[in-house]
């Protein structure tokens, strides 16, 4: 069954560092989003993805974030400048079209130290 | 914030139905009923979505009161893998974002 993977599973950065996590979605889908969940906490909704542009984002998604899928497989999520807070697991999930169910990979934990 | 309320946890022995309740009284009628989960330090997964009809899959059965305030997803024989936190959503058909309340933890008993 296709699956959404996402490398690395663990990043480990320096405060005030960059940093890219990457995403390869379900080959034929066509929303791409991205989700954190601090330790102990509920997932939360980060960016949404489609057509080369981001549809919807959220509170969190401010000027330290970006997203681009720079090629026809890949979709990443770029933090400039991480801090503290950013350490947490980010899972990235894709669509067929919207409202189809979100399928998820199993995350990249970072730490940021 | 989450537009679904559903205990905090449950246990359920292994071997039996598991039964885990969801509560949605401000549903409108545009919007569906999923159900992930997500298992220790995985992601979320999908596992059922439905409109107003029950619905069946391989994995599990999703029962929607007529009125659709409420629904129950069933796993008919549940085994220590289903250990897992399960989250009841309701989201419009074209909405983007999945809001994740907290969820039911459900511990699955030997």
């Amino acid at each position: 069954e296709p699956e959404v993977t996402q490398t690395p599973s663990h990043q480990v950065t320096q405060m005030g560092q960059e940093v890219i996590l990457r995403c390869v979605p379900i080959s034929n889908h066509l929303y791409f989003y991205w989700y954190r969940q601090i330790l102990g906490q509920k997932v939360e909704f980060l960016v949404s993805f489609y057509n080369n542009e981001i549809s919807e984002k959220s509170e969190i998604f401010d000027d330290q974030f970006s997203v681009e899928r720079p090629d026809g497989s890949n979709f990443t999520l770029k933090i400039r400048s991480t801090k503290l807070e950013d350490s947490a697991m980010y899972f990235c999930a894709s669509s067929g079209e919207g409202g189809q169910p979100q399928h998820f990979g199993d995350g990249t934990r970072l730490s940021i130290l | 914030d989450a537009k679904t309320t559903q205990p905090p946890s449950m246990d359920c022995a292994e071997g039996r139905a598991a039964n885990l309740p969801c509560n949605h009284s401000t549903i409108s009628g545009n919007e569906y009923v999923y159900w992930y989960r997500q298992i220790h330090s995985q992601g979320p997964q999908y596992i059922i979505h439905g409109l107003k009809n029950n619905e069946t899959n391989e994995m599990a059965s999703l029962i929607i009161t007529e009125d659709r305030k409420s629904s129950t997803l069933i796993l008919p024989h549940a085994t220590l893998r289903d250990t897992a936190v399960y989250y009841c959503i309701v989201r419009g058909y074209r909405d983007d974002k999945i809001i994740f309340g907290k969820g039911t933890r459900l511990h699955i008993l030997p």
